[in-house]
């Protein structure tokens, strides 16, 4: 079945530090993809989304591309902040999916220190 | 423009006990999903509803069950609780009855302790 798959966490970073976060998807034909960020005591916020393949989704310094051949969708932001400490969930919509559910991975952990 | 509610904020529960969360969608938004998030987890899919019906389910056993009303607020219901159900339960909005492209809008969530 269709499954993602997320860096093991927690990241530790100090700020203006380069962030990679690793997601690997598998689906069935071409999903489309969306990173979330889960703060301390919230729900989920979207931070961005590709739907289709080589789009690069981008939102608040942060960006990830849509790789077909390799099913990533890694994350990535060039300077970190101590405010970017939260959760990141990689997250799949198989395509003509019943109802558009999301399939999530299991979120990484990230801590940025001053 | 409001987003998505969701009440209560917390709830504790004994074992067996049913319990009721509810959630108020995103104005203009007419699709509510559930999803249950235990602790160091990702979210997991419960179920979807559109225009009063359920419109997807996720790997749930049939005590977990809903209902959305006309004003497109939802309920989730889970009857006999057991101690894994201990988990934050969220509610998503989307726009329309949700295409694989959609953004979910989500709510803060409902933590629920099962005791």
């Amino acid at each position: 079945g269709d499954s993602v798959t997320q860096m093991e966490g927690p990241v530790t970073l100090s700020e203006e530090a380069f962030l990679t976060i690793n997601c690997t998807y598998t689906a069935t034909g071409y999903p489309s993809l969306f990173w979330y960020v889960q703060y301390p005591g919230e729900g989920l916020q979207l931070l961005l989304k590709a739907t289709k393949a080589d789009d690069k989704g981008s939102n608040k310094g942060f960006e990830a591309t849509y790789r077909k051949e390799t099913t990533s969708f890694h994350l990535e932001k060039g300077s970190v902040q101590v405010s970017d400490s939260a959760v990141y969930f990689c997250a799949l919509s198989p395509p003509r999916s019943q109802g558009g559910k999301l399939i999530f991975g299991q979120g990484t952990e990230l801590s940025v220190k001053p | 423009e409001t987003g998505v509610t969701q009440s209560p904020t917390h709830l504790i529960k004994t074992r067996g006990q049913q319990v009721t969360l509810r959630c108020s969608s995103q104005s203009g938004h007419n699709t509510v999903s559930w999803y249950q998030q235990a602790l160091g987890q990702g979210p997991q899919f419960i179920f979807q509803y559109y225009r009063e019906e359920e419109n997807g389910r996720g790997n749930f056993p049939p005590r977990f069950s809903g209902l959305q009303f006309p004003n497109y607020s939802s309920e989730l219901n889970v009857n006999a609780l057991e101690l894994d159900d201990s988990a934050l339960y969220l509610c998503a909005s989307s726009p329309t009855v949700a295409a694989s492209t959609d953004t979910q809008y989500f709510g803060p969530g409902t933590r629920l302790t099962v005791l």
